[in-house]
């Protein structure tokens, strides 16, 4: 069981502004270690989306935002569009597990 | 251009051993870490190992005593090797670079297609 929590799946209509949750603790997001945020498409392998909190890899459009505060993280996809359907997974570093750790997944659904 | 390959998966019985291989291009490994995280079928992600400079190396408590991550720097090759295979074990599993900056570190990119490993009697 992870110890990073997300909502199971979120949805909107293509155009919209959709946020994930990732809740962890003070073991791990609280402790101030970094948040990353991935896609994975079905079938494929997962691709990094935001790496240290807020930053985007080079490639990765400026709809995807993120931001951690206290013990929690959040990304959010404004102008939602068809190829934004994914699972969606936040992850960080857990003190306590001496590892890394990844949170339970969203499924992001376009209406 | 940047690849990682993972190879090695299959069927194996429970109680068994495989060693997963990961041929990276595109980068040398013993410039950074590497790590290997598996998803089960229909489940999310799980990190599994990581590999550092100097070959420090760390697992989840899961796979901890049971799996061993090593690498070949002179082929660029990262190796897991998966021992007593549990029925919980059955998964893809990939392979993926460890990314940094400065002092920052921690996140996975790129990643490899996967290889699955079913443990099945």
């Amino acid at each position: 069981q992870s110890v990073l929590t997300q909502p199971p799946s979120v949805s909107g209509a293509p155009g919209q502004r959709v946020t994930i949750s990732c809740t962890g603790s003070g073991l791990n997001i609280g402790a101030g270690f970094d948040v990353q945020w991935y896609r994975q498409l079905p079938g494929a392998a997962p691709q990094l989306l935001i790496y240290t909190n807020s930053n985007r890899p080079s490639g990765v459009p400026d709809r995807f935002s993120a931001s951690k505060s206290g013990t929690s993280a959040s990304l959010a996809i404004t102008g939602l569009q068809a190829e934004d359907e994914a699972d969606y997974y936040c992850q960080s570093y857990d003190s306590s597990l001496s590892g890394y750790v990844f949170g339970t997944g969203t499924k992001v659904t376009v209406l | 251009e940047v690849q990682l390959v993972e190879s090695g998966g299959g069927l194996i019985q429970p109680g068994g051993s495989l060693r997963l291989s990961c041929a990276v291009s595109g980068f040398t490994i013993s410039d950074t870490y590497m790590t290997w995280v598996r998803q089960a079928p229909g489940k999310g992600l799980e990190w599994v190992s990581v590999i550092y400079s100097g070959d420090t190396s760390y697992y989840a408590d899961s796979v901890k005593g049971r799996f061993t991550i090593s690498r070949d720097n002179s082929k660029n090759l990262v190796f897991l090797q998966m021992n007593s295979l549990r029925a919980e074990d059955t998964a893809v599993y990939f392979c993926a670079r460890g990314g940094f900056s400065g002092s920052k570190l921690g996140w996975f990119d790129p990643w490899g297609q996967g290889t699955l490993v079913t443990v099945s009697a």
